[in-house]
């Protein structure tokens, strides 16, 4: 069955880069059509779009953020990465990934991590 | 760039019907997704293609979308369907969510 598991540090510094780890089982980040997405959610608050990276390597972001997002995919370890530079406090919340199935020209998510919290702070 | 709205809260009666809003310009044009997101847990897929829903999902979930207004449609809510729900559509390639709306059954 398909899992997804999010891994990184829980307490960043401000200016700092957050590096997180999706670690993917039960479908290939590079097969045919897929897509692994990352969204994060402040406490309390509503979900946010971070990325998506796509099967041939396409990425997208959301345009707000942009400046400061990589995402990759490491298909030897069936993982993928983000990268969200100058970190700030207002960053703090719970980040998912998630899965996007073959979708032609559109995008949703049925299967997501648990996501994992990451808190800004000096 | 593209912006869905939501109510912040609905109420509903046990047994009732549960309607939650999605607007969006031309927002027909896309397709919709709709997420339940419940106390500390991750989101689920409850509808996608604006009126498909997942294996495992209660029939009592649908969905509809027309002119600039997503509609998630919960018949017979139960007090287990009190979450926050999501809406989300992918707009020129970018994926973008609503607000959330609160469901509360009482």
């Amino acid at each position: 069955q398909i899992t997804l598991k999010e891994s990184g540090p829980t307490l960043v510094k401000p200016t700092q880069t957050l590096t997180l780890t999706c670690t993917c089982s039960g479908f290939s980040v590079d097969a045919d059509g897929l897509g692994v997405g990352w969204i994060r959610q402040p406490p309390g608050k509503a979900l946010e779009w971070l990325a998506l990276i796509f099967w041939d390597d396409d990425q997208r972001y959301n345009p707000s953020l942009k400046a400061r997002l990589t995402i990759t995919k490491d298909t030897s370890k069936n993982q993928v990465v983000l990268t969200m530079a100058n970190m700030d406090p207002m960053d703090t919340g719970t980040y998912f990934c998630a899965h996007r199935p073959p979708s032609g020209g559109h995008a949703w998510f049925d299967f997501w991590g648990q996501g994992t919290l990451v808190t800004v702070s000096s | 760039s593209y912006v869905v709205t939501q109510p912040l809260s609905v109420s509903v009666s046990p047994g009732h019907t549960a309607t939650i809003l999605c607007s969006g310009d031309a927002l027909g044009g896309k397709y919709v997704s709709w997420y339940q997101q419940k106390a500390g847990q991750s989101p689920l897929l409850v509808i996608y293609q604006d009126t498909k829903r997942p294996s495992g999902v209660p029939e009592r979930f649908s969905g509809s979308n027309s002119g600039n207004t997503a509609t998630l449609t919960i018949s017979g809510t139960q007090t287990l369907d009190e979450a926050d729900y999501f809406c989300q559509v992918w707009d020129s390639g970018t994926v973008v969510f609503g607000g959330g709306t609160k469901l509360t059954v009482l």
